[in-house]
This record gives C-alpha cells, structure tokens and sequence, in this order.
C-alpha cells in the first residue's frame, strides 16, 4: 500500500511566522500535491511537483512556496503565515506511470491554526 | 472551464438501502474518474476509479459513467452506519496537467 506521511496532524503558529509543512512517500511516486481543504470550498490545489526541483503553480500559490530536494519528499512554505491560512492542509502522491488513470493518495493532513 | 458538481446533501438513507450519489462534470474530454470517502476530521481515501462508459462494481460499491451525459454516480447497496461520510467525485483530464478537479463532496448519513 501507498503511504503518504505529513509530519504534522495538528499545528498552531502565530501570525508572521514562517511556516514547514513536511510531506513524505514510499512509493517513488513522480508527482506529488499539496492541497488546502476548507469548508464549502472544497480541495484546492497549491502547488504541485512532477519531479525532484520541479514544481507547478496550482490554483492558489499566493502566499505559499515549495521545496522537492528529493523524490520522496515535498514541503510546503508558509513565508509568513495570515489567519486566512487556518485550513487542512492535504499532501498527495501520485505515479507518472500509466498516468491518466492512477490515482491521487493522500496523506493524513494537517490542521494548521494561525493566530 | 473545469468545473464537478455534486449535491452537497445530506443525503440519509435507512440502513440497508441503496445510496445513490452522482457527480456531474462540465469538461467532455475528461478521461479519468475517481470516487474518494472521508470522514470528518479525516483525509480522503479512494473508494474506486472509472475510466470507461458502464458500470464497474467493486464488493458494495458501483460506480457508473455515461460520458455522453457528462455524468458518474456512485451506489452502495446495504448501505451501513459506518458508511457516513462526505463522498468526493474527482475529475482528470489532461488538459488540466496532473491536476485532479473535485466536486464540493456529498455528506451521506445512514441511519440505524
């Protein structure tokens, strides 16, 4: 099975700080994700990598940066984090192999309070 | 336009019945289609994936697609207590990169 591993299931920051957000996976996945999850709005996608120091604006980059050093982990950067930044925070892993129809897999998440 | 729509429910059924969810999509040319189950507070987790028009049955679950009518739905038979959750209907199409769409999630509730 597919294992996702966010370092964090809870966080609390304050208003400034700058923020890591650590995604690890197990399956040489290629592609992996970072979503934010809030209510009525549903998944929204950040930023995404396809490949070690590779990454891809999603839907909502404003704020947010990335880091991919190595295959099996991505990290999400909060450069000063804003209350507009409370959310679930939602690591995915994805192969590039047969790619149209391979699933996303999902880490636990992480619930990011900032005050 | 990438949009995926789905009733945002609830959607209560007695325990036992059939849940009926579905899951409408505005681009044609999509090509991939998955259903994901999350409980509260959890992360999403995938249920089944379908890619051709029909249906595809996976023990108490089938997923069904109709590309003409842009249209997927997912139905649990013998729906159980355990199986309330928000359900996810999530969209690829290569026109959007490796990115997946997904809809606002219906909130199903089996009752006792």
């Amino acid at each position: 099975d597919v294992k996702v591993t966010q370092s964090s299931r809870y966080l609390v920051k304050r208003t400034g700080e700058k923020v890591f957000l650590e995604c690890v996976q197990d399956m040489d996945h290629e592609n992996m994700f970072w979503y934010r999850q809030d209510p009525g709005l549903g998944l929204r996608l950040i930023y995404f990598s396809y490949d070690v120091k590779m990454k891809e604006k999603g839907d909502i980059p404003e704020g947010y940066s990335v880091s991919r050093e190595k295959k099996e982990r991505f990290s999400l950067i909060l450069e000063s984090a804003s209350t507009n930044q409370t959310s679930m925070y939602l690591c995915a892993s994805r192969t590039g192999l047969s790619s149209y129809n391979s699933p996303l897999h999902f880490g636990n998440g992480t619930r990011l309070t900032v005050t | 336009q990438k949009e995926v729509e789905q009733n945002s429910g609830p959607l209560s059924v007695p325990e036992g019945a059939i849940a009926s969810l579905n899951c409408t999509y505005s681009d044609r040319v999509s090509q991939s289609f998955f259903w994901y189950r999350q409980y509260s507070g959890k992360s999403p987790e995938l249920i089944m994936s379908i890619y051709s028009n029909g249906d595809k049955e996976d023990g108490r679950f089938t997923a069904q697609l109709n590309k003409a009518s842009q249209y997927v739905s997912l139905l649990i038979r013998d729906s159980q207590p355990s199986d309330s959750a928000t359900y996810l209907c999530a969209v690829k199409n290569d026109n959007y990169g490796q990115n997946f769409v997904f809809g606002p999630g219906t909130r199903l509730s089996v009752l006792p």
